[in-house]
């Protein structure tokens, strides 16, 4: 069955480092692949979308990359800051050209000042 | 940028009762619009997809007597929990796209908290 997996329920970065979450994906072929962001009581926010064709996406201090060999999404945050603290979704398509989106559970990051 | 907004955002209620929650674009049209359900600490779970003019489409295992939707207009869409009981306490999130097709970012309302005693 198709399964997405993010690393550590929780991370903890100091503030000013980077922060790795990843997203692993099994019995999924995404064309592309999404980031969202949420805050507790709030609904998710999007932030970057990936295609498969696609190594690397940047956006200010947030970049993602996507290894169709792997099966991995990477999302960095450079100099992070406590801002930056909620739980970060990856979100592939459910099938070919879909547009429904299935969520990992999520990494909740905390940036610690 | 593309604003959904989704009312209302707390309800507390008796067992037995229906609840009607609404989702609306403020600034865009949707054809389709998405309802999800999100337990403490789990992720989003899609529920239903809502589509304008037509019946709405259920996920696997999600009864569709029990969660009514009516996407009346291109701008709202509306879940009804009928007679709801504590299990069905729990996070309803909606979502549209301002774009057709896939591989669209979703814009998501803020979600509306639902406690049946």
């Amino acid at each position: 069955s198709q399964k997405i997996e993010q690393n550590s329920e929780a991370l903890n970065i100091q503030e000013g480092k980077t922060a790795t979450l990843t997203c692993n994906y099994t019995n999924y072929s995404p064309a592309y692949l999404q980031w969202y962001r949420q805050d507790p009581g709030r609904g998710p926010v999007f932030l970057l979308l990936i295609r498969e064709n696609e190594k690397e996406k940047r956006k200010e201090r947030l970049k993602v990359t996507f290894d169709t060999t792997l099966k991995q999404s990477l999302f960095h945050i450079t100099a992070s800051q406590p801002a930056d603290s909620a739980t970060y979704l990856c979100a592939p398509p459910k099938g070919f050209g879909n547009e429904k989106l299935t969520f990992g559970t999520g990494t909740r990051l905390t940036i610690i000042p | 940028g593309a604003v959904v907004s989704q009312h209302p955002s707390r309800v507390i209620c008796k067992s037995g009762t229906s609840v009607k929650i609404e989702c609306r674009s403020l600034d865009f049209q949707a054809t389709t619009m998405f309802w999800y359900r999100q337990f403490p600490k789990q992720s989003l779970m899609l529920m239903a997809t809502s589509n304008e003019g037509s019946k709405a489409t259920y996920e696997q295992g999600v009864e569709k007597d029990k969660f009514l939707i009516n996407h009346a207009s291109l701008t709202l869409s509306t879940l009804t929990v009928t007679s709801a009981h504590p299990e069905d306490s729990s996070f309803y999130i909606c979502s549209a796209s301002d774009r057709v097709g896939g591989n669209q970012p979703q814009h998501f309302g803020d979600g509306t908290r639902l406690s049946i005693l």
